[in-house]
């Protein structure tokens, strides 16, 4: 099974600060194809998780632009530029190369 | 509205049974590989099975083989998932999602197995 590693596995942060998170996998997630299997979500509290990041650096619909992603191969990072409020819960990466699809282990983002 | 409802969670004891439904709406569901996501009280998340769009392929993480079957009907839009010999590592609130993006969640629901 493909190992996903975040780290943190918490962050606080100051509103309008920068905040990072680097995710790590155990086997590269570029297919042959060319496509990269690297997600990222946001888990609000009491609510489902959200896709914000596809194929590694891809907002999905609506998600704001202060939210960015890189990475390849078996290191990742996802970037929000600027911390608001609203963007407090737990983040996790993800990876669907492979099956069993595996998460990482969530990083949890809280505003100072 | 894209749209997964799940019901069917609860108390049950274990070794005991439960069927979980999955309700898709707004979307094309035949199109969609969906999958099955646990979530333990105060834990990550923990992808459990998924269904390829015709039912013709199914995968399951090693710590359901044998216990849970997936399954679909796409003349109802539906996902189910059959647990059967519950333990009380299973509980956890169960989700259906579209596989591979994973970009489609429902609320999900609770399944708490204990005596």
């Amino acid at each position: 099974d493909i190992v996903m590693t975040q780290t943190p596995l918490s962050l606080s942060v100051t509103p309008g600060q920068p905040a990072s998170i680097s995710c790590k996998s155990t086997q590269s997630l570029l297919h042959s194809a060319g496509k990269t299997y690297l997600y990222w979500y946001l888990q609000k509290p009491g609510q489902p998780p959200q896709l914000l990041i596809y194929e590694v650096s891809n907002r999905f619909s609506g998600v704001p632009e202060r939210f960015s992603g890189s990475g390849s191969g078996t290191d990742f990072t996802l970037k929000i530029s600027r911390v608001e409020a609203e963007d407090v819960g737990v983040y996790y990466c993800m990876q669907s190369i492979q099956l069993p699809r595996t998460f990482g282990q969530g990083t949890k983002v809280e505003i100072k | 509205e894209v749209q997964l409802v799940e019901s069917g969670g609860g108390l049950v004891q274990p070794g005991g049974s439960l069927r979980l439904s999955c309700a898709a709406s707004g979307f094309t569901f035949n199109s969609y590989w969906m999958s099955w996501v646990r979530q333990a009280p105060g834990k990550g998340l923990e992808w459990v099975a998924n269904i390829k769009q015709d039912g013709s392929e199914k995968y399951y993480v090693d710590s359901v083989k044998g216990r849970f079957t997936v399954s679909r009907d796409n003349a109802k839009n539906s996902l189910y998932l059959q647990m059967n010999s519950l333990r009380a590592e299973d509980t956890a609130v169960y989700y259906c999602a579209s596989d591979e993006a994973f970009d489609i969640w429902g609320q999900g629901t609770m399944v708490t197995v204990s005596s």
